[in-house]
């Protein structure tokens, strides 16, 4: 099972939004509604900020948003805040019952 | 609140074994799947096995498949990897993390680090 595809990263200023892409196959990104995202800090443990492609859990900021459209998922940061930088990580349930991660993407607000 | 807690990592040679466990409380363990996510340094994550609520299923990545296994004790409220035949490239940080609805995961323990060296 490959890795999902991730930029390795984005960047911009406060306030402006970004797109994280996350592609996949029709084995797992575009054969299930179950693409998660998570976000982590440096030294810290990821958190869930999206799950079942857009769903924000209870306490996620609602400038967190998903998609998804065929192979590729998406998570959209708007209103880019300092806080924000961090690593982004999506997920995907895959046609084996095993999951896969994207390589990663680092955000930075500059 | 809920909490995982994971321990048993540390230092050992290319070759041998180790054994990681998770501590779970404030949830009803038995109800939920449970997975195993590692971190090598500088690296991102890579997902690594499942075990379902009743340890009825496990699934695992293909890099650790035949080598490692996830078992669990839901009376003991706890999770484990056996991890065998270690190669310095499993060298990672390894998170305990509970699966929800079988297709995400909502809460990490704080991860235990396995170095595999000579």
């Amino acid at each position: 099972q490959s890795a999902l595809t991730q930029p390795a990263s984005v960047s911009a200023s406060p306030g402006q939004s970004i797109t994280i892409s996350c592609t996949g196959t029709s084995s797992d990104v575009g054969g299930h509604n179950y693409v998660s995202w998570y976000q982590q800090h440096p030294g810290k443990a990821p958190k869930l900020m999206i799950y079942e492609v857009s769903n924000r859990p209870s306490g996620v900021s609602n400038r967190f948003s998903g998609s998804k459209s065929g192979n590729t998922a998406s998570l959209t940061i708007s209103g880019l805040q300092p806080e924000d930088e961090a690593d982004y990580y999506c997920n995907s349930y895959t046609s084996s019952n095993t999951r896969v991660f994207g390589g990663g993407t680092r955000v930075t607000v500059l | 609140q809920v909490q995982v807690v994971e321990s048993g990592g540390g230092v050992v040679q290319p070759g041998r074994s180790l054994r990681l466990s998770c501590a779970a409380s404030g949830f009803t363990f038995r109800n939920y799947g449970m997975h195993w996510v590692r971190q090598a340094p500088g690296k991102g994550l890579e997902w690594v096995a499942i075990i379902w609520y009743d340890g009825s299923n496990k699934y695992y990545a293909e890099s650790v498949k035949g080598r490692f296994t996830i078992s669990r004790d839901n009376s003991k409220n706890s999770l484990f990897l056996q991890m065998n035949s270690l190669r310095p490239e499993d060298t990672a940080v390894y998170y305990c993390v509970r699966d929800v609805a079988n297709n995400h995961f909502d809460y990490w323990g704080q991860g235990s680090l396995v170095t595999v060296s000579s």
